[in-house]
């Protein structure tokens, strides 16, 4: 089983619709969570973290977390072309080595006009 | 402007040579990480460095070192050993603590001539 795992997709969503990206992870430990967006070609840029349970929201994105079902998702809400991009989810498993992130393949989006 | 600065953008390597990567961090930050990423995949941590003088290997060390003399600074070489090289790597860098968001540089591909 990997340690994190993302549907690789594409998921494609009609421009405005809320496009939804799941992730699940195998370490019950793990303590901090993180969605990036990868433009092709591109380096991973920062969206949204969370630590606790629950929802968090930050302009159209809206970052969910359930550690009890071990999933972590990522609304985007009225969805734009430019939001088409591979996100990656990322999982901070806890080793004696600090702050050590465990990334998943990424779900391809695509916002379609 | 702070951020993290990789160079060279691009990089041919011939076959026995050695290369370095150069990453370079204005943002005071005491965590370092290199990452490689092959096409449609996810990012694999290459080596990373919690302070200064002291780092970790991580899931896919082999073929590379690295050196963290200064705070700023954690050049990646790729060596001759590693038979594979071609592919995107990231720097990345990240504050102090288990929680703290990694923040990525531009990258560099890599490509053997």
């Amino acid at each position: 089983q990997k340690e994190v795992e993302q549907n690789s997709g594409p998921l494609s969503v009609p421009e405005g619709a809320i496009a939804s990206l799941n992730c699940t992870y195998s370490d019950r430990g793990s303590q901090s969570f993180f969605w990036y967006r990868q433009y092709s070609g591109k380096s991973p840029e920062l969206i949204m973290f969370i630590y606790s349970n629950g929802d968090k929201e930050d302009g159209r994105f809206t970052a969910q977390l359930n550690k009890a079902s071990q999933y972590v998702s990522l609304l985007i809400r009225d969805s734009q072309p430019s939001d088409s991009a591979t996100y990656l989810c990322a999982v901070n498993i806890l080793t004696g080595g600090g702050n050590k992130l465990t990334f998943g393949t990424g779900t391809q989006l695509k916002v379609e006009l | 402007d702070g951020g993290i600065t990789q160079s060279p953008k691009y990089l041919f390597r011939k076959e026995g040579q050695n290369v370095t990567l150069s990453c370079e961090q204005n943002l005071n930050h005491d965590a370092m990480y290199w990452y490689r990423q092959d096409p449609g995949q996810g990012l694999r941590l290459i080596y990373y460095s919690q302070i200064v003088n002291d780092f970790q290997k991580g899931d896919i060390a082999e073929g590379y070192s690295v050196s963290r003399e200064k705070k700023e600074s954690f050049p990646l070489t790729v060596t001759s050993a590693q038979k594979n090289p071609t592919a995107f790597y990231l720097c990345a860098s990240a504050d102090r603590g288990r929680s703290q968001p990694q923040h990525f540089g531009d990258g560099t591909r890599l490509s053997i001539l």
